[in-house]
């Protein structure tokens, strides 16, 4: 069974500019979470989808958007890009569904670089 | 609201000794605990995870937590630890309404051989 696969691994953008990440869950899963991580602020919460909607929110500005595909694939978007912006980010999909209680399974990130 | 507290930033134990990794949790009703690991430069791997029953929970590489309910605790324990082990882990605790995840800060495990 295929894992959750991330792409790009690696990228490299300027301030200013933005950026298209995409995730593929694992076959069956429904729920795809996005986590940002940095040094400094540790694994931060960015939203979750669920059957193409968004069920749950962190705390990023609006520059941070996603969505899911009727597939489950998901993206996100990080418009007009910030130094800060500069992390790994890490997609995660479940079952989440009822009264499942799965574990989320997560990709091996994306690690963007601001300049 | 829910959360999870790992008030260790980093610890250090000798290869073959015992490992104890720290996180407690605060939240309403019954909570959902995990365990994850992170190698460098990877995505978090999933090690166990406390949903009901019995409070000592076995997981991969030979990790296992207890779980504590008075003392609102969630540690991660290894009986003999191994340089192999030295990575970063996350406690989390699930959302049993909203399925939302919550994570600790993580700590940073090495193991010195």
């Amino acid at each position: 069974k295929a894992g959750v696969t991330q792409t790009p691994r690696y990228l490299i953008k300027t301030r200013g500019q933005q950026v298209t990440l995409s995730c593929s869950p694992i076959s069956g899963h429904r729920s795809v979470s996005w986590y940002q991580q940095t040094p400094g602020q540790g694994l931060q919460f960015l939203f979750e989808y669920f059957s193409e909607t968004q069920r749950n929110k962190g705390n990023f500005p609006g520059r941070f958007s996603g969505r899911q595909f009727s597939n489950s694939r998901s993206e996100m978007n990080v418009s007009t890009l910030e130094l800060g912006d500069s992390a790994l980010y890490l997609c995660a999909s479940s079952l989440a569904t009822g009264t499942n209680t799965g574990e989320l399974f997560f990709g091996e990130g994306s690690r963007l670089t601001v300049l | 609201a829910q959360s999870v507290a790992q008030p260790e930033d980093q610890v250090n134990v000798a290869e073959g000794n015992p490992l104890t990794v720290k996180c407690t949790y605060s939240v309403s009703g019954n909570p959902y605990l995990f365990w994850y690991v992170q190698y460098p430069n990877r995505g978090l791997q999933f090690l166990l995870k406390y949903i009901t029953g019995d409070n000592l929970v076995k997981g991969s590489y030979g990790f296992e937590a207890e779980f504590n309910k008075s003392q609102t605790s969630f540690h991660l324990k290894k009986p003999s630890a191994l340089v192999s082990d030295s990575a970063l882990y996350f406690c989390a605790v699930r959302d049993s309404g909203t399925y939302k995840y919550i994570f600790g800060t993580g700590t940073r495990l090495k193991v010195l051989a």
